[in-house]
C-alpha cells in the first residue's frame, strides 16, 4: 500500500535546528520530496533526493534518507520565524504507463518561537 | 503564465449544486495533476493528464467528480450534486515533462477552497 507518515507538530526556538521526520512505504520510490506550505499559498518545492543517495545538502537544508528503514528527514539549520509553515513529505509512485505521481504525508506543522 | 493559476480562489455553494474549478497551468507544461486537500491533511491525488489525455483518474472519489483538459492546456474539475463532504481545498499542479524516471517537479497553484453548505 501507499502511506506516508509524519509527526504532526514540531516547536523549536529561533536559531535552533529543526528535524522533521517521515516514513514511507513504497520501496520502489525513485525520488522523495519535501514541500513547504505557507498560509494562503500553494505548496512550494523545497528539495528532493534521489533514492540512491543518503544525504543531500542545500544551504540550511539537509535531507537524510535511510532507504532500508524507509525513513526520510529534513533538517533546517538556524531555524528562523520565516520557516514557520507546514512541511510535507512525498514519495513517488511509478507506473508502467510512463508516468508517476506523488503521494503526500499529512504534513508537519513547524512553529518557531523566540 | 508565470505560475499555475486557479479560479475561483473561494467557492461557497449549496448542497446539490454543481461546481466547476479551473486550472491554468504553466505554459508548455505537459503534465497536469489535480489534488484534494482536506483540513489538516496532505494533498490527496485525484487525477492526472498527459496533454489532453486523462491517463489516471483512480483518485476521483465517485462518478460525481470529472475532469477534462480538452486542448492540453486549461483543465476543469467538475463536481456534480455537491455534498458537504466535498468541502476541501482543490489544488492543481503542473510539470514540464511526462515524469518517468526523472524527478517530478510539480508547481502547485494556490488552490480553490470549496465550501458546501
Amino acid at each position: 500500500g501507499e502511506d506516508v507518515e509524519q509527526s504532526l507538530f514540531l516547536s523549536v526556538r529561533e536559531g535552533d535546528s529543526s528535524v522533521i521526520n517521515c516514513t514511507y512505504t513504497d520501496s520502489s520510490s525513485t525520488y522523495l520530496y519535501w514541500y513547504k506550505q505557507e498560509p494562503g499559498a500553494g505548496l512550494q518545492l523545497l528539495t528532493y533526493i534521489f533514492s540512491n543517495m543518503d544525504m543531500k545538502q542545500d544551504q540550511r537544508l539537509t535531507v537524510l534518507l535511510n532507504k532500508k528503514d524507509k525513513h526520510l528527514s529534513l533538517r533546517i539549520a538556524d531555524t528562523q520565524t520565516g520557516d514557520s509553515a507546514i512541511y510535507f513529505c512525498a514519495e513517488t509512485l511509478v507506473f508502467s504507463g510512463g508516468y508517476n505521481k506523488l503521494i503526500f504525508g499529512a504534513g508537519t506543522r513547524l512553529a518557531v518561537h523566540p | 503564465g508565470a505560475g499555475v493559476s486557479q479560479s475561483p480562489r473561494y467557492k461557497v455553494t449549496k448542497r446539490g449544486q454543481d461546481v466547476a474549478l479551473r486550472c491554468d497551468p504553466i505554459s508548455g507544461h505537459v503534465s497536469l495533476y489535480w489534488y484534494r486537500q482536506a483540513l489538516g491533511q496532505g494533498p490527496e491525488f485525484l487525477t492526472y493528464f498527459n496533454y489532453e489525455a486523462q491517463q489516471d483518474k483512480s483518485g476521483l472519489p465517485n462518478d460525481r467528480f470529472s475532469a477534462e483538459r480538452p486542448e492540453g492546456s486549461i483543465s476543469t474539475l467538475t463536481i456534480q450534486r455537491t455534498e458537504q463532504r466535498d468541502s476541501a481545498m482543490y489544488r492543481c499542479a503542473s510539470s514540464l515533462d511526462v515524469p518517468s524516471s526523472g524527478a517530478n517537479v510539480l508547481t502547485f497553484g494556490a488552490g480553490s477552497r470549496l465550501t458546501v453548505l
